[in-house]
């Protein structure tokens, strides 16, 4: 069964300085890994996806995550952060077919301090 | 491009009342997921839909919950009767589906949050 593991349930960063979230997954094939965020009240929003090719991949909002099979980790970086990316953030693991089903994390809440 | 369509936003009601959440997805789009989500924890599927078919329903809670997907377009999820531990928000996403380049990326509504007193 697939399953997605988010170590750190609130992370406090101070703005402008840079960020790492965890984001550790178990999945029987070749995933397809995604981030989302989520403000309060809100849906969640797609930030990046990694599906195949460069294990680097950029997304929204100055966004980047890296993909390492050897570590089945998909660890999402910025290098500097504005008080706007408080939000909570969700990594999820699908298979990427028709019916694809993603499973989420448990999430992290991310806290900006001034 | 309208996004994925839920309401109501928010619903109170007492233990045992039912209740009922409505989804209208993005046109065009096949598949269909309703997830749950409490408070503090991630997005757990409830069910998912490809056109009007179930595709996996393992998660639902059957004795209370239902949901439906006639003409493979808008779907809505009912609970009756509610529980205390229901209270959650309901999320609506969809994707296209099949065919080469389907990344599997979910699209979700802003959610129905439910309340149970």
């Amino acid at each position: 069964a697939q399953s997605v593991t988010q170590p750190d349930i609130h992370i406090t960063v101070s703005e402008g300085a840079s960020l790492e979230l965890r984001c550790n997954y178990s999945y029987g094939a070749t995933p397809y890994l995604f981030w989302y965020v989520q403000s309060p009240g809100q849906g969640l929003q797609l930030l990046l996806k990694y599906f195949s090719g460069d294990t680097l991949v950029q997304g929204i909002k100055g966004f980047e995550a890296e993909f390492k099979r050897s570590q089945s980790s998909f660890n999402l970086r910025k290098p500097s952060v504005h008080w706007s990316d408080a939000a909570e953030y969700f990594c999820a693991v699908g298979g990427g077919s028709g019916y694809s089903t993603l499973t989420f994390g448990k999430g992290t809440m991310l806290l900006v301090s001034p | 491009e309208a996004g994925v369509a839920q309401s109501p936003r928010y619903k109170i009601i007492e233990k045992r009342q039912s209740v009922a959440f409505w989804c209208n997805p993005i046109s065009g789009h096949a598949t269909l997921y309703w997830y749950q989500q409490i408070l503090g924890q991630g997005p757990k599927l409830l069910i998912q839909f490809q056109n009007n078919g179930v595709v996996d329903d393992s998660q639902l809670p059957k004795d209370r919950f239902s949901a439906e997907r006639l003409k493979g377009v808008d779907s809505t999820l009912k609970i009756q009767p509610a529980k205390l531990e229901d209270s959650a928000v309901y999320l609506c996403a969809s994707s296209s589906s099949g065919g080469a380049g389907d990344t599997g990326e979910l699209f979700f509504g802003e959610g129905s949050r439910l309340t149970v007193l």
